[in-house]
């Protein structure tokens, strides 16, 4: 199976501040990976599919890049609605394993 | 629009059964692959199974092979979980999604059924 790698698991960052995380695949999964961002009581949603391409309806202060083993996820202006935890997941082989995330809270 | 709904969830005692249904609706349903995740109390995503639109293809996580069962009703464009042997740490939250053509990610997630397990 392939094993996802999240970093840092939590963060403490100010409105308006620049957030990377950064996801690390066990193995080379090309461009198969999605980030996804979670409020507690709801159920995750979809940001960023194949590495870099932002889901419909996803404000462009969000970004992805990265290929084969080594991801990030940026956020260029941290908003009051982004303090969330978010997910990296490889869809590259089954089990399609998830990160272990990265709780993001105001500073 | 595209709906997933869950249903089933509930308490069982270890080494119970349950069974999931998951009801779609807004896209047709035989064309993709749907997914179940879970979530423990205060933890991460767990990736737990999924099935091809024909039912041909099937994977599951190690954790639950051998106890648990995913299947499918296109017809009735439904899909099940049927949880045996069910373990303390099986408890979680189960959320069936929808995984894209091409990028295999989960663009439409249900609102989640709460399976808890405790004698």
């Amino acid at each position: 199976d392939i094993q996802m790698t999240q970093s840092p698991s939590s963060l403490s960052a100010s409105v308006g501040d620049r957030v990377t995380i950064t996801c690390r695949a066990s193995q080379a999964i090309n461009n198969f990976l999605g980030w996804y961002q979670q409020k507690p009581g709801e159920a995750p949603k979809l940001l960023i599919y194949s590495a870099s391409t932002l889901q419909n309806g996803v404000p462009s202060r969000f970004s992805g890049s990265g290929s084969g083993t080594d991801f990030t996820l940026s956020i260029s202006s941290l908003q009051p609605e982004d303090f969330a935890t978010y997910y990296c997941q490889q869809s590259y082989s089954a089990p399609r394993t998830f990160g272990q995330g990265t709780k993001v809270e105001i500073k | 629009q595209v709906q997933l709904v869950e249903s089933g969830g509930g308490l069982v005692k270890p080494g119970g059964s349950l069974r999931l249904s998951c009801a779609a609706s807004g896209f047709s349903f035989s064309d993709y692959y749907i997914t179940w995740i879970r979530q423990a109390p205060g933890k991460g995503l767990e990736w737990v199974s999924h099935i091809s639109g024909s039912s041909g293809y099937i994977n599951y996580a190690d954790s639950v092979k051998g106890r648990f069962t995913i299947s499918r009703d296109n017809a009735k464009k439904s899909l099940y979980l049927q949880m045996n042997s069910l373990r303390d740490e099986d408890t979680a939250i189960y959320y069936c999604a929808r995984e894209m053509f091409n990028s295999n990610n989960c663009d439409y997630w249900g609102q989640g059924t709460l399976v808890t397990v405790s004698s």
